[in-house]
C-alpha cells in the first residue's frame, strides 16, 4: 500500500490567480496521476507524471493551464493556473492502478 | 469510445434494506473492472477487482458481480457505515488509464 498526502486540502481562491497542489507518497513510484474531479462528474484524469520526463497531458489538458512538476520519486505538484469558476473541483493525486490505486484526499478547489 | 455508467445516480436505504448497485460498460478488451469506496474528503478506496464474467468478490456486506456488459455491487442489510460513494472504473482499451463512472451515492438511514 501508499500513504499519500495532499496539501492543501482546499482553499478558496480569486479568478485569474493559480493554485500549486503538492503531492507526496511514503515511497518511490514511477508513474503519478492526476484526476479532476467536478460536482456530478466522474473522475478525469488530467495527466500522467514520470519522474525525469515531460507529463503526458490527456485530451483536454495543457500543460499551460496544468503544469506538472515530478522533481523525485516521492513528489509531485499540479499548478491550476490563470484560474476561472470553471476550475472548481476536486483535484486527486494518484499512484498505482486498478487493485493497485491509492488516491490522496484531494483538494477542493473553489474559485470566485 | 470507452464508457462507463453508473446507476442509480443516488439511493437512500433503510438500515437493513437490501440493493444493488449498476455499472455497465462499454470497452474493448476488458482487463478488469474495479469498485472503490470514496468517503467525503477522502480520496476513492479499492473494493473490488473483477476480470471475467461470472466473477463474484465479497467483503463483508458487499458483494461484486460481472458479466460481460455490466457488474453489480450487492449491498445485503446494510448499516449507516456503508453511507458513501461506490465508484466503478475500467482500463481503457490498450491502456493502462482508467475510465470512471460518476458514481452512486449511497445514504443508509438508521
Amino acid at each position: 500500500s501508499a500513504v499519500i498526502s495532499q496539501k492543501p486540502s482546499r482553499d478558496i481562491c480569486q479568478r485569474g490567480t493559480s493554485l500549486t497542489i503538492q503531492c507526496q507518497v511514503d515511497s518511490q513510484v514511477t508513474m503519478m496521476f492526476w484526476y479532476r474531479q467536478q460536482p456530478g462528474q466522474s473522475l478525469t484524469l488530467i495527466a500522467t507524471a514520470n519522474q525525469g520526463s515531460e507529463a503526458t497531458y490527456e485530451s483536454g489538458f495543457v500543460i499551460d493551464k496544468f503544469p506538472i512538476s515530478r522533481p523525485n520519486l516521492t513528489f509531485s505538484t499540479l499548478t491550476v493556473s490563470n484560474m476561472s469558476p470553471e476550475d472548481s473541483s476536486i483535484y486527486l493525486c494518484s499512484v498505482g492502478q486498478g487493485p493497485e490505486a491509492f488516491f490522496g484526499q484531494g483538494t477542493r478547489l473553489t474559485v470566485v | 469510445e470507452d464508457q462507463v455508467t453508473q446507476s442509480p445516480e443516488a439511493l437512500r436505504l433503510q438500515e437493513g434494506e437490501s440493493s444493488s448497485l449498476n455499472c455497465s460498460y462499454t470497452v474493448s478488451g476488458l482487463r478488469g473492472l474495479f469498485w472503490y469506496r470514496q468517503d467525503p474528503g477522502k480520496g476513492p478506496e479499492f473494493l473490488f477487482t473483477l476480470y471475467s464474467a461470472g466473477e463474484e468478490k465479497e467483503k463483508e456486506r458487499l458483494k461484486a458481480t460481472l458479466t460481460k456488459k455490466e457488474s453489480f455491487l450487492h449491498i445485503t442489510a446494510p448499516k449507516p457505515e456503508d453511507s458513501a460513494t461506490y465508484l466503478c472504473a475500467v482500463f481503457q482499451g490498450g491502456s493502462e488509464k482508467l475510465v470512471f463512472g460518476k458514481g452512486t451515492k449511497l445514504t443508509v438511514n438508521p
